[in-house]
């Protein structure tokens, strides 16, 4: 139990272009989604914390407007990144907990953005 | 706020010897404390968690003691595997309405054999 995926696993992008990226928990409602950022052999950032039905709250340095993220529903977060640049290029990973889940959270395989 | 402090490495190790990796944390209140790990290309995984003090966290092989004395939760192993190779990070939640994590820089193994 408690799956999370994203889609796609890749994405390859022209600079100036905008790119969807899917999270979706697959066997549980997920009341909290989070959206971190992966650099190259570094940590986890938080990008920001998104509750079904609210507006996200965005990590201080998040560009709210660039990062766009919607949780339409309790199975499904989107990130769109908007007018993409190289330096957007990243691993995008989402995770998501449950109401009964406490502090627990499970992560999604992550996403690989490359802006050309 | 708080903060998780784990030994960056990269650490190699021959199969089946033994393995330390460090975190220690500084947090108000009582957090949890968790171990992840990635493997190559993939994103995270949970290995193991404590939620409270003395609490020992445990999962295939791999043990984590929660010492609120020493404010650490090391990961160890008696004795690793190829398949182990991976990053491994420590976190901990400090609860809140969002049970936001926080996360170390991560270490890298590299098991050979």
């Amino acid at each position: 139990g408690a799956v999370v995926s994203q889609h796609p696993s890749w994405v390859i992008c022209k600079s100036g272009t905008s790119v969807k990226i899917e999270c979706r928990s697959l066997d549980f409602q997920a009341t909290t989604m989070f959206w971190y950022r992966q650099f190259p052999k570094q940590s986890l950032m938080l990008m920001a914390t998104s509750n079904e039905g609210s507006k996200a709250t965005y990590e201080q340095g998040v560009e709210k407007d660039k990062f766009l993220i919607n949780h339409a529903s309790l199975t499904l977060s989107t990130l769109t990144v908007t007018s993409a640049h190289p330096e957007d290029s990243s691993f995008y990973i989402c995770s998501a907990r449950g109401l009964a889940d406490g502090n627990e959270q499970y992560f999604g395989p992550g996403t690989r953005l490359t802006v050309t | 706020g708080d903060s998780v402090t784990q030994m960056e490495g990269p650490v190699t190790l021959s199969e089946e010897a033994f393995l330390t990796i460090n975190c220690t944390y500084t947090a108000t209140g009582y957090p949890s404390l968790f171990w992840y790990v990635q493997y190559p290309g993939e994103g995270l995984q949970l290995l193991l968690k404590a939620t409270k003090a003395d609490d020992k966290g445990s999962n295939k092989g791999f043990e984590a003691t929660y010492r609120k004395e020493t404010t650490s939760f090391h990961l160890e192993k008696g004795s690793v595997q190829v398949s182990d190779s991976a990053v491994y990070f420590c976190a901990l939640s400090g609860g809140g309405s969002n049970y936001k994590l926080t996360f170390g820089k991560g270490t890298l193994l590299t098991v050979n054999p």
